[in-house]
């Protein structure tokens, strides 16, 4: 079964701390891992990507197979980060439905 | 930039009513999805559409739910006969090409009372 794990539901860092979000998937074919981002009464928006191999607003996240892993990082977390992040899985190829994990909150405090 | 848009943003109903979400996906996009997030859960795919045809569907997505392309703008989903489970934020996304990004909606705030 395809599945998604945020393990935190709440993290909580004071600004210019680093952050790592955590995420374990479980799939057996061939992932394409996502990072969606929620900000306050906004709608879910694309961060990141693994096959982008970009990073965006700061963060990366590196897709490791062995460990079926998709951490999304930030070296120094600013006030604006603060938001609800969703990791989410999509069998490769075509228009295939996304499958997220419960999500985890990210409060940056000054 | 072009954004996926729902309406109505909220909705209260009582149970056993019919209620119909609204989405315009972006314009040149082919392939529309409805996902829902009931308080505290993680977002769901409800049913996946492409061509005039559900492609996917979830096990939530029983006979109580339909889709529809009414015309070239809208994409809708009906829910016959409201539950109070059926409770949730409901999310509308689209994508252009295989293999692209899904691009959401702001979402329907559903309340059966």
């Amino acid at each position: 079964a395809q599945r998604v794990t945020q393990p935190e539901k709440l993290l909580s860092v004071f600004k210019g701390a680093p952050v790592e979000l955590k995420c374990n998937y479980s799939y057996s074919g061939s992932p394409e891992l996502f990072w969606y981002v929620q900000y306050s009464r906004q709608r879910l928006q694309l961060l990141l990507r693994h096959i982008s191999r970009e990073s965006i607003k700061g963060f990366t996240a590196d897709l490791n197979k062995g460990e079926t892993s998709f951490h999304l990082k930030k070296p120094f977390a600013q006030e604006e980060d603060s938001a609800m992040y969703y990791c989410a899985l999509r069998r490769s190829g075509g228009y295939n439905k996304l499958i997220f994990g419960a999500g985890t909150r990210l409060a940056v405090h000054p | 930039e072009p954004e996926v848009t729902q309406t109505p943003s909220h909705q209260v109903t009582q149970m056993g009513q019919e209620v119909i979400l609204r989405c315009v996906p972006i314009s040149n996009h082919l392939y529309f999805y409805w996902y829902r997030q009931i308080l505290g859960q993680k977002v769901e795919f409800l049913v996946s559409f492409y061509n005039n045809e559900i492609s996917e569907k979830s096990e939530i997505f029983d006979d109580q739910f339909s889709v529809e392309r009414p015309d070239g703008s809208n994409f809708t989903l009906k829910i016959r006969s409201t539950k109070l489970e059926d409770s949730a934020m409901y999310f509308c996304a689209s994508t252009g090409q295989p293999g692209e990004t899904q691009y959401f909606g702001p979402g329907t705030r559903l309340l059966v009372l």
